[in-house]
């Protein structure tokens, strides 16, 4: 089975400040790594994913995230924030099933953006 | 459709009515997910289909929670005998299988 941790609920930061939202992970098998981004009252949307190659993944709207396994984290990062990000992020985690796998989410960490 | 739809958006029920919430998933979609997300939390895994076969209910919270997909396409969540617990947003996914899942906006359900 698999488990997300996210250890920052809340984080603040100014407008055009660097952000890193933490996550670690937990598995017996090696796994695909995700980030969603949720915003009010709105279904979640895919920020980027890791299923293999490069460890370092950049999705949309200018954020990334770097998969370290013996760290077991994906962190997610974005150089420069805007009052637009400010939203609940999720990390979650599938493992690598040959036809599926359930994708377990982590808490979330809520992003405020302070102009 | 361009999206996966979900309906009601909204649904107010009195404890011990039920309820049914429906997914309409992207067409074409082989996997169809349902979570539920209680306020402040993030999404947990309730039950998965593939096409009309429900391969995994592990996440249903009580035999209360009821869930199919008889033609493989839309699905419908029904809760029997609703309780305050049960409040909650209900999110359906669907996907092809390349591990992108796409959500719909949600039901929020209160019970009262």
């Amino acid at each position: 089975a698999q488990s997300v941790t996210q250890l920052d609920s809340q984080v603040p930061v100014f407008e055009e400040a660097p952000v890193e939202l933490r996550c670690n992970y937990s598995s017996s098998v090696s796994v695909y790594l995700f980030w969603y981004v949720q915003y009010p009252n709105q279904g979640l949307q895919l920020l980027l994913k890791y299923l293999s190659g490069s460890t370092l993944v950049k999705g949309i709207n200018g954020f990334e995230a770097e998969f370290n396994k013996s760290q077991t984290s994906f962190h997610l990062r974005k150089p420069s924030v805007h009052i637009s990000d400010t939203a609940e992020y999720f990390c979650a985690v599938s493992g690598l099933k040959t036809s599926y796998d359930k994708v377990i989410f982590g808490p979330g960490t809520s992003l405020s953006v302070i102009p | 459709g361009a999206g996966v739809s979900q309906s009601p958006r909204y649904k107010v029920a009195k404890r011990g009515q039920d309820v049914a919430l429906r997914c309409d998933p992207i067409s074409g979609h082989v996997s169809l997910f349902w979570y539920q997300q209680a306020l402040g939390q993030g999404p947990e895994f309730l039950t998965y289909f593939q096409n009309e076969a429900q391969l995994d209910k592990s996440g249903l919270p009580s035999d209360r929670f009821f869930a199919e997909r008889p033609e493989g396409s839309v699905s419908t969540l029904k809760i029997q005998r609703t309780q305050q617990e049960d409040s909650a947003v209900y999110l359906c996914a669907s996907t092809t299988g390349g591990r992108e899942a796409f959500f719909g906006q949600g039901t929020r359900l209160t019970v009262v």
